[in-house]
């Protein structure tokens, strides 16, 4: 079974510094891996995934992940957080063919200090 | 920018009432999903839809739930009878072959 762990419930970093999420999954075979932002009380927009190729994915808003086959990883970076990234963060993975489903992790909640 | 449609964006019902939850998914579109999310907690899968019939469904999507793609362009969630738990968020999401899906904005469903 295809499972998501996302080992930080909430974080908190100062404007402007640096942000690493971390995600593990777990996945049979080749995964699709995706990371969404999500605003309170809002729908779930992508910021990247990753299907093949490169390991390092840029995505929207500055956001970057790296896949990692050898440790089951995905985590996502950006270099310097603005206010406007405090939001929840899910990690999920998903199969490529057909009706696949994707699969969430519980999120990590990005608090912003200025 | 096409984009999965969810009406309405939030529906207060009584318990023991039906309810049917309404998609357009994006129009190329192969496959269909249902996810909730339950306030606080994370999005979990309810039931996958290909060629007009169910492919999966978690344990959640028992016998009170039901999909239809009705028309060719909409794809509905119905619970039969709605129960306090039964209020969560719920998003529609649709892809096509080999890509990523793609969300609706959720309805926001609210039994009372």
């Amino acid at each position: 079974a295809q499972s998501v762990t996302q080992p930080d419930i909430h974080i908190t970093v100062s404007e402007g510094a640096s942000l690493e999420l971390r995600c593990n999954y777990s996945y049979g075979a080749t995964p699709y891996l995706f990371w969404y932002v999500q605003s309170p009380g809002q729908g779930l927009q992508l910021l990247l995934k990753y299907f093949s190729g490169d390991t390092l994915v840029q995505g929207i808003k500055g956001f970057e992940a790296e896949f990692k086959r050898s440790q089951s990883s995905f985590n996502l970076r950006k270099p310097s957080v603005h206010w406007s990234d405090a939001a929840e963060y899910f990690c999920a993975v998903g199969g490529a063919g057909g009706y696949q489903k994707v699969t969430f992790g519980t999120g990590t909640k990005l608090q912003v200090i200025p | 920018e096409p984009e999965v449609t969810q009406t309405p964006s939030h529906q207060v019902t009584q318990m023991g009432q039906e309810v049917i939850l309404r998609c357009v998914p994006i129009s190329n579109h192969l496959y269909f999903y249902w996810y909730r999310q339950i306030l606080g907690q994370k999005v979990e899968f309810l039931v996958s839809f290909y060629n007009n019939e169910i492919s999966e469904k978690s344990e959640i999507f028992d016998d009170q739930f039901s999909v239809e793609r009705p028309d060719g362009s909409n794809f509905t969630l119905k619970i039969r009878s709605t129960k306090l738990e039964d209020s969560a968020m719920y998003f529609c999401a649709s892809r096509a072959r080999g890509t990523e899906a793609f969300f609706g904005q959720g309805t926001r469903l609210t039994v009372v």
